[in-house]
């Protein structure tokens, strides 16, 4: 079973910047579509951006569109997600997730699994 | 956008059965996933494709999907099934991922 670990989250100021990574385990990390999912404090799930397996899609929420990017070092088994221009709104518990189709499926298709332990972003004046 | 609308709450008595539903319109043309999230803890995937259950997840876990409304049914339940239950689509007209409201599931 893959495991994914998050890591980056802190504290920033708006407009600041800040790159979370999240690294898995094995080649099923390499060969999957990986998505970022936030959730804010007592709030429901929240989905943020998916980067497909090799790279070449990249889908974002109306939320963080041109303000978050995604990239991917297949080498490192690391997956990063990249947000600039932080707004209070943003402060939230990210989560990284594998999606599973069963086969080849179109990016950002099938169910999350597994999801890493999360990590907490704080944007605060 | 694509909306999907869970009841924030249910409730219901050890041994009894959980209903939670998951509107949508024309859900049933899509694909839905249902995941678990106890409090402090990351999410975890309780069906898949409407009614499919990974391997781990008690029977007692069910879904279906039909129409406007897709359904995950706790049969059996337990203290331990309290917890948050989310659904999830994907968005194929905007290339979005979708998820529920959530709803707190409470044993009584």
């Amino acid at each position: 079973q893959v495991q994914l670990v998050e890591s980056g989250g802190g504290v920033v100021q708006p407009g600041g910047s800040l790159r979370l990574s999240c690294v898995g385990s094995g080649s099923i990390f390499r060969g999957s579509d990986l998505h970022w999912v936030r959730q804010a404090p007592g709030k429901g799930l929240e989905w943020v951006a998916v980067i497909s397996k090799d790279e070449t899609k990249h889908f974002f929420s109306d939320s963080v569109k041109g303000r978050f990017t995604t990239s991917r070092d297949n080498s490192k088994n690391t997956v990063y997600l990249q947000m600039d221009s932080l707004r209070l709104g943003d402060t939230a518990t990210y989560y990284c997730a594998i999606s599973d189709c069963g086969g080849d499926c179109y990016t950002g298709r099938g169910w999350f699994d597994p999801w890493g332990q999360g990590t907490l972003v704080t944007v605060s004046s | 956008s694509y909306v999907l609308t869970q009841p924030p709450s249910v409730s219901v008595a050890p041994g009894q059965t959980a209903t939670i539903t998951c509107g949508g319109n024309k859900i049933g043309t899509k694909d839905v996933h249902w995941y678990q999230q106890r409090p402090g803890q990351a999410p975890v995937l309780v069906v898949y494709d409407d009614a499919s259950r990974p391997s781990g997840i008690p029977e007692r876990f069910s879904g279906s999907n039909s129409a406007n409304a897709a359904t995950l049914t706790v049969r059996r339940v337990e203290a331990g099934d309290e917890a948050d239950y989310f659904c999830h689509v994907w968005d194929s007209s905007r290339d979005k991922v979708v998820f529920g409201g959530g709803t707190k599931l409470t044993v009584l």
